[in-house]
């Protein structure tokens, strides 16, 4: 496709249950991004991907949270025992000019 | 630590008027900035940018003026429409570039027929 694309768009969890988010991003670009914005607040950086270098992980919020980028290409971001304060807008972006944003998934924890 | 600041949660202006938005920040390492838009269940989009050397940018009815010693920057549309309303978010940068962006709160624009 064109643009960066997330799935799923809605997920409704559990609390203590693990979760994956996928983002599929655009071709060619090889720096990836993923954001976190809850209810009221900006997006919070969480961890950063740039070609085959170490990925920055120093957004992330807690060891509950890793992120994973296969081939340079797809990312997946895992969030392990889920908390309700989990519960927020992921965001995915990617590299060129500028930063191009998925449309998100909204994750809810119950 | 909040280094990007948008004091502002949300702003009416009436269709054809003029929207200011602004945006604080702290860290005098930023030297670049940008604005992005969202619209409800899509993603940002990127609007406009301005570098550090400059301190106006404009873009068709977009605007954005930077001021250094202020650690200030502010978005101007003119003039508004309706398809404006949305939340902008201030984004800024240490790298001459959007590789690491630090990103406001945001503010709801909401233009009025």
């Amino acid at each position: 496709g064109a643009g960066v694309s997330q799935s799923p768009s809605n997920k409704v969890t559990e609390k203590g249950k693990d979760v994956e988010l996928r983002c599929d991003p655009i071709s060619g670009h090889t720096a990836l991004y993923w954001y976190r914005q809850s209810l009221g607040q900006g997006l919070e950086f969480l961890i950063y991907f740039q070609g085959n270098s170490a990925p920055d992980k120093s957004g992330l919020p807690s060891d509950r949270f890793s992120a994973e980028r296969t081939g340079g290409s797809v990312s997946t971001l895992t969030i392990q025992r889920t908390q309700q304060e989990d519960s927020a807008v992921y965001l995915c972006a990617t590299l060129a000019d500028t930063q191009y944003f998925g449309p998100g998934t909204r994750l809810t924890v119950l | 630590d909040q280094q990007v600041k948008q004091n502002s949660p949300s702003l009416s202006v009436q269709e054809g008027r003029i929207s200011i938005l602004n945006c604080d920040y702290t860290n005098s390492m930023f030297d670049y900035f940008l604005w992005y838009k969202k619209y409800p269940a899509e993603g940002p989009t990127f609007l406009i940018s301005i570098s550090s050397i400059k301190d106006k940018n404009e873009d068709g009815r977009f605007t954005v003026f930077l001021n250094k010693s202020a650690k200030h920057l502010s978005l101007h549309i003119v003039p508004s429409q309706p398809g404006d309303s949305a939340v902008y978010f201030c984004a800024a940068s240490a790298l001459q570039g959007a590789q690491k962006l630090v990103f406001g709160q945001g503010t709801r624009l909401t233009i009025n027929p």
